[in-house]
């Protein structure tokens, strides 16, 4: 069984923290995602890696950033946290080498900046 | 533009009854493929079925099934006799050959099965 698992369930932070949400996939996969979720607009795709220290850049990346140092572990960050960065955040890993494999999700984290 | 749309944002059925989800897609890769996920209000998206683009085939899964019809770009999501348990809400993603291994998410159709 693939399993994906996220850092925190729920976190609070003030506004300029510095946050980092962290994602540890255990199925040895090439590709790892982060989205936001949000009411009305889905998940939006934040970034996505699909190599250590490789990164690309999703639909809605300003404000974010992320490290990939090892295979199994990609972490989202939030230089100077805001409060239109409240959100679910979710992570997902695939495999590299089947297209059109289905991504696995984390529980996610329920972040709320104040 | 939208790659996946789901125009239904929220769907109440009484329990027993059946009930269409509905997703659109567009792309112009002849090679896709399609996924339907289930949120449940604990928030982990679970997969439930992926297509390719070169089957069409329909397919049934217990009180699921799922109508694929390239001819209008859809990929229908039916639940049979609902059950509470299928309170949740669903989502239908694309991912195109062209792109790898990115989804492109539909906005969520929110179930909600009345007892």
């Amino acid at each position: 069984d693939v399993k994906v698992t996220q850092s925190s369930r729920y976190l609070v932070k003030r506004t300029g923290e510095k946050v980092f949400l962290e994602c540890v996939q255990d199925m040895d996969h090439e590709n790892m995602f982060w989205y936001r979720q949000d009411p009305g607009l889905g998940l939006r795709l934040i970034y996505f890696s699909y190599d250590v220290k490789m990164k690309e850049k999703g639909d809605i990346p300003e404000g974010y950033s992320v490290s990939r140092e090892k295979k199994e572990r990609f972490s989202l960050i939030l230089e100077s946290a805001s409060t239109n960065q409240t959100s679910m955040y979710l992570c997902a890993s695939s495999p590299f080498f089947f297209r059109g494999y289905e991504q696995y999700f984390g529980p996610g984290t329920r972040l709320t900046v104040t | 533009a939208q790659k996946v749309t789901q125009a239904q944002t929220e769907i109440s059925v009484v329990e027993k009854e059946d009930v269409t989800l509905d997703c659109v897609y567009e792309t112009r890769d002849t090679t896709y493929y399609l996924f339907w996920y289930k949120q449940p209000p604990s928030g982990e998206l679970v997969f439930l079925i992926r297509r390719n683009s070169f089957d069409e085939q329909n397919e049934i899964s217990g009180r699921y099934s799922w109508n694929f019809q390239k001819s209008t770009s859809s990929f229908n999501f039916t639940i049979t006799a609902s059950q509470v348990v299928d309170s949740a809400v669903y989502f239908c993603a694309l991912s195109e050959a062209g792109t790898g291994n990115q989804f492109y998410f539909g906005t969520g159709t929110s179930l909600t099965v009345i007892p």
